[in-house]
């Protein structure tokens, strides 16, 4: 079946521009979770989903950064005036329910902040 | 000081060896224990979970030791293909995956 898909897969945006990265879960999967690596560091974990809410926003670096999930499936991270540091690949996970659950990750978007 | 520390690598062994990498965790609270496989420019996936008994994959063993809060992944046999970054997780009540920085490994012919 589909796995996780996720758009743009990169993206390149000036300094200051705002960006829209999308995630489609794996179909059923009730959890979605937000992820982003910069270059030679693990997975630091954004924020968390169950169905259409966000249950934990505890790891988004600043309010400049915004994700939703209006119905329960699409997942948007949505970032504003984007800055040089927020360049990294930003990955979406989805699992049945909850971390405790294999989360199965997308292909990421690799952002570039020039 | 990290929730999840493992030592970066690289580590670089030839066909057929057998390689060990260890990870330590510092919150006592973690419930679920992971190994997952990271290929360059890739997204990670999940190679094995690992349990208190300890686990074995194949030519893949986990370990885990919650009194020194340590797990450990040994690769018997080494592939071309085990080429990769291997990431130490740990999960705490259900949500979100802690991961470590990753060990590198890269095996030669």
């Amino acid at each position: 079946g589909a796995g996780v898909s996720q758009s743009p897969r990169y993206k390149v945006a000036k300094r200051g521009q705002d960006v829209a990265l999308r995630c489609d879960p794996i179909s059923g999967h009730v959890s979605l979770f937000w992820y982003q690596q910069a270059l030679g560091q693990g997975p630091e974990f954004l924020t968390y989903f169950q169905n259409e809410a966000q249950l934990d926003k505890s790891g988004l670096p600043s309010d400049r950064f915004f994700a939703e999930r209006p119905e329960g499936s699409v997942s948007t991270l949505k970032i504003q005036r984007t800055q040089q540091e927020d360049s990294a690949v930003y990955l979406c996970a989805s699992s049945l329910s909850g971390g405790s659950y294999e989360q199965y990750f997308g292909p990421g978007t690799r952002l570039t902040v020039t | 000081r990290k929730e999840v520390e493992q030592d970066p690598g690289p580590f670089n062994v030839p066909e057929g060896a057998t390689v060990a990498f260890n990870c330590t965790y510092s919150n006592s609270a973690s419930q679920s224990f992971f190994w997952y496989r990271q290929d360059c420019r890739k997204e990670p996936k999940l190679l094995m979970s690992v349990y208190s008994s300890g686990n074995e994959d194949g030519r893949f063993t986990a370990q885990l030791n919650r009194a020194s809060q340590y797990i450990s992944l040994l690769i018997r046999d080494s592939k071309l293909s085990d080429s990769a970054t291997y990431l130490c997780v740990v999960n705490q009540a259900g949500t979100a995956l802690i991961f470590g920085k990753g060990t590198t490994l890269s095996v030669s012919s």
